[in-house]
């Protein structure tokens, strides 16, 4: 009965690698969130969804592409790994006039 | 930048003392959210105050707001080892998405048996 689940928890990769994460909500929420972790534990968002529909996209290198499948769904494809893509990615979610998020487990990446 | 900025940067307690931490931003607010995240998880949601409000209290916390220093103040009373994370506050800045929240890097508060 988890509320925001990811896949995978951890990934290990090599440099140039395209790679995707999974994020799912069964909260019922029309607002989702990808924040980037940093290993200074700084969080900074990345992107955010309401209903399918990109509402926030940050200064994130275009290698990053968020997808939306369903207001449950928002996947993050990154092409062309580099090493300074390791950190932690945390999905979260909202009501869509609720300020109050709720985060995922995340999924550590480490790029090699 | 917006972002919030928590301090002090690590706190460590013996249980039962009370762990106060603060949080500096910049810019207006709508409101100021605190979370915790447990080591390798995910964060929670502790406490929501909004830009009108001045204090505001869940259980064991207590949190503080004053826009005109731009800061609020998180402090857990009788703290227990369970405590032990590390506390984010989180700013909503009047003007920008819903939604969009700016983040500190947090407090790392160890609570010892």
């Amino acid at each position: 009965d988890t509320a925001v689940s990811q896949t995978p928890k951890y990934l290990v990769t090599q440099m140039g690698n395209d790679k995707s994460i999974k994020c799912e909500q069964n909260l019922g929420h029309d607002t989702m969130y990808w924040y980037k972790q940093d290993s200074k534990k700084f969080l900074k968002i990345m992107f955010s969804y309401n209903n399918k529909e990109l509402i926030i996209n940050e200064t994130v290198p275009n290698r990053f592409s968020p997808k939306s499948p369903d207001k449950a769904h928002l996947n993050l494809h990154i092409n062309s790994l580099e090493l300074g893509d390791s950190a932690v990615y945390f999905c979260a979610s909202s009501e869509r006039n609720e300020e109050t998020q709720y985060f995922g487990p995340g999924t550590r990446l480490l790029v090699l | 930048s917006q972002q919030g900025e928590e301090d002090p940067q690590a706190l460590s307690i013996q249980e039962g003392e009370n762990a106060t931490m603060n949080c500096s931003y910049k810019t207006s607010i709508n409101n100021l959210q605190w979370y915790r995240q447990n080591s390798g998880r995910g964060l929670v949601h502790l406490i929501l105050i909004r830009s009108n409000e001045r204090e505001k209290h869940s259980g064991r916390l207590r949190v503080t707001l004053d826009t005109s220093k731009k800061s609020s103040s998180l402090l857990i009373t009788a703290s227990r080892a369970a405590d032990t994370a590390s506390y984010f506050c989180a700013t909503d800045a009047r003007g920008s998405t819903l939604g969009r929240l700016y983040f500190g890097r947090g407090t790392q508060l160890t609570v010892w048996p």
